[in-house]
């Protein structure tokens, strides 16, 4: 595909279930990036991923977090036991380079999560 | 710490008329900044972003921003603004010059009348 995809793009989860976000970058993107959009809120960084190296997992908010990315290329997000807290967009960026200021993220539409 | 403030939670601007939304940041050296718009629905698409040189940045859909480090502000501009503009904005700042993350306002919600 031409842009980002996230998949699924709804998702509602029981208080205590596991989830799974899956994000597939743009074709030889090698960075990618997941942030959480709470509801009237900004973007919040999450995990940052060179290729398949996690170079940055300092705004993951707890243990329950968890992303990987094996190959470079398709990313998921993972939360396990998820809490009514964690209700929110998860968003997928990638960049065609590496870490860099002056690399454009491009977004992904995003995934829906609410935890009932 | 950087941050990044947008004031204006939300601007209703009739169709027609010029739009400026503020933004404001505070980072040590010389930032990377961005501007954003979303849809409903749809991710996070870039309109412009400076790094350097020419104060004034041009964008996509004729908008258009300039960088002042006196006022730590990023304003977002567009002359006219017609219907289809409606939407979230946001602003960003890389958070270091890796630019590992950026760092997000929360957002000015757009509403175009006619």
């Amino acid at each position: 595909g031409a842009g980002v995809s996230q998949s699924p793009r709804y998702k509602v989860a029981k208080r205590g279930q596991d989830v799974a976000l899956r994000c597939d970058p743009i074709s030889g993107h090698v960075s990618l990036f997941w942030y959480q959009q709470a509801l009237g809120q900004g973007p919040e960084f999450l995990t940052y991923f060179q290729n398949e190296a996690q170079l940055d997992k300092s705004g993951l908010p707890s243990d329950r977090f968890f992303a990987e990315r094996p190959e470079g290329s398709v990313s998921t997000l993972k939360i396990q036991r998820t809490q009514q807290e964690d209700s929110a967009v998860y968003l997928c960026a990638s960049s065609l380079r590496g870490a860099g200021g002056r690399e454009t993220q491009y977004f992904g539409p995003g995934t829906r999560l609410l935890v009932l | 710490a950087q941050s990044v403030t947008q004031p204006d939670i939300h601007i209703t601007v009739s169709e027609g008329a010029s739009l400026e939304l503020r933004c404001n940041y505070s980072y040590g050296a010389t930032p990377y900044l961005f501007w954003y718009v979303q849809s409903p629905g749809q991710g996070l698409q870039l309109l412009l972003k400076y790094f350097s040189g020419d104060t004034l940045v041009q964008g996509i859909k004729g908008f258009e921003a300039e960088f002042k480090r006196s006022q730590s502000s990023f304003n977002l501009r567009k002359p006219s603004v017609h219907w289809s503009d409606a939407a979230e904005y946001f602003c960003a700042v890389a958070r270091n010059q890796a630019g590992t993350a950026l760092i997000f306002g929360k957002g000015t919600t757009l509403s175009v009348s006619s």
